[in-house]
């Protein structure tokens, strides 16, 4: 079985552009989650989705947003880019919206911003 | 809010030997799950290990497992007879079990562990 997918893997983009990651999750799980991890830390967690509803919310100003599609697969898009956006984004499947529900993560979009 | 803290940035250990991995967290949470994650140079973050904190018995997973203090809030990963493919970064992970709404999962920053030959 396919694991997570996510496209693009790698982007570059300058101030003040738009971004839409995707995120493909594994087959029978219902729920994404986004996590955005700065170079030398550990992720930091956007968003989560289950049945196409948000479930959950990180401290991300509302230049963040995401959405859930029927497929269960996803989109983050991203406003008005700053430097500071730039990272790796995750991208995690779980089989429900649960917390302590274990995650699988997807190989990540590496997101410059010059 | 929850906290998670690694104390070690790096360790470097000889091929073979068994390290421990550090990791503390704070929480008003009584159920809870706590988690290990690994990240090669490749990036894909990859399960290693995880701890329901209402289990008094440790995880194991092969050469991986945990020691779980809850009193103390203490979660060490162990990883014994360490191989070359053990070199990365490790993340220790939190989730709340909640009837609500979701938190995701709180990591700390991560312990580079280097596995030299």
């Amino acid at each position: 079985d396919a694991g997570v997918t996510q496209s693009p893997t790698h982007l570059i983009k300058t101030r003040g552009q738009h971004v839409t990651l995707r995120c493909s999750p594994i087959s029978g799980h219902k729920s994404v989650s986004w996590y955005q991890q700065v170079l030398g830390q550990g992720p930091q967690f956007i968003f989560q989705y289950y049945e196409k509803e948000e479930r959950g919310r990180g401290n991300f100003p509302d230049r963040f947003s995401a959405r859930q599609f029927p497929n269960y697969s996803s989109e983050l898009n991203v406003n008005a880019l700053l430097l500071g956006d730039s990272a790796l984004y995750l991208c995690a499947s779980s089989l429900v919206f649960q917390g302590a529900d274990t995650q699988y993560f997807g190989p990540g979009t590496r997101l410059t911003v010059l | 809010a929850q906290t998670v803290t690694q104390s070690q940035p790096e360790m470097s250990v000889q091929e073979a030997e068994t390290v421990t991995l550090s990791c503390t967290y704070d929480t008003s949470e009584n159920n809870y799950y706590l988690f290990w994650y690994k990240q090669p140079p490749s990036r894909q973050m990859i399960l290693v290990i995880r701890q329901e904190a209402y289990k008094q018995q440790n995880a194991t997973e092969n050469r991986f497992s945990v020691n779980f203090q809850k009193a103390a809030k203490s979660f060490s990963l162990k990883i014994s007879d360490s191989q070359l493919g053990d070199t990365a970064m490790y993340f220790c992970a939190f989730g709340a079990y909640s009837g609500g709404g979701a938190d995701g999962l709180t990591f700390g920053k991560g312990t580079h562990l280097i596995i030299q030959p």
